[in-house]
């Protein structure tokens, strides 16, 4: 069983329309827990940053972190054409320099206008 | 603004021949860079950990006399893929890891094609 798991998609959504974007694993060591977006051909950006369980509201970007079932999400609001992207779900043991990301595979998101 | 630079975007080179990639951390100390191969449609596999003046960490399957890295400053590690294949040719990303809350910033990514 691979430590991240993310359904790769891809999702295709209308404008305005809400989108969940999910990660479950199987780690129980981890603590924080990160969503980055990659526009093809760039490097990951990234978008929300939490600690341990709990919900983190960034404007339109929600993420939500459920320890207990070892699952994340990451809702956006209100989607826009630019939002259009791979989306990916990260997290980590520590918070020190130091601890490499395990990542997921990655959710491709379309949203058309 | 980008923390961290990643040089070049986009190299072709021939087979045989060696590629090096530069990661600068913009305004601020990486103490630990990570480097990254990504194929397309795949998510992002990291080849090895670097911390500033020892040697790099390498993960299991990744060629360390292939893929040379080097973290000689506090701002700058280079990977420099040698003797460069056609199945070498992917996507590499550097990481940096400072003192911004020990969160982690991505490079832009170089594409690498070998011809």
């Amino acid at each position: 069983q691979k430590e991240v798991e993310q359904d790769p998609g891809p999702l295709s959504v209308p404008e305005g329309a809400i989108v969940s974007l999910n990660c479950t694993y199987s780690n129980s060591a981890f603590q924080y827990f990160m969503w980055y977006r990659q526009y093809s051909r760039k490097g990951p950006e990234l978008l929300m940053y939490t600690y341990s369980s709990g919900n983190k509201e960034d404007g339109r970007f929600t993420a939500q972190v459920d320890k207990s079932s070892k699952y994340i999400s990451l809702f956006i609001r209100d989607s826009q054409p630019s939002d259009s992207a791979t989306y990916l779900c990260a997290m980590s043991e520590t918070s020190q320099a130091g601890t490499a990301l395990i990542f997921g595979k990655g959710t491709t998101l379309s949203v058309s206008s | 603004g980008a923390v961290v630079s990643q040089h070049p975007s986009r190299v072709i080179c021939k087979s045989g021949t060696s590629v090096k990639i530069e990661c600068r951390s913009l305004d601020f100390q990486a103490t630990t860079m990570f480097w990254y191969r990504q194929f397309p449609k795949q998510s992002l596999m990291l080849m090895a950990t670097s911390n500033e003046g020892s040697k790099a960490t390498y993960e299991q399957g990744v060629e360390k006399d292939k893929f040379l890295i080097n973290h000689a400053s506090l701002t700058l590690s280079t990977l420099t893929v040698t003797s460069a294949h056609p199945e070498d040719s992917s996507f590499y990303i550097c990481s940096a890891s400072g003192r911004i809350g020990n969160t982690i910033y991505f490079g832009e990514g170089s594409w690498l094609t070998v011809v």
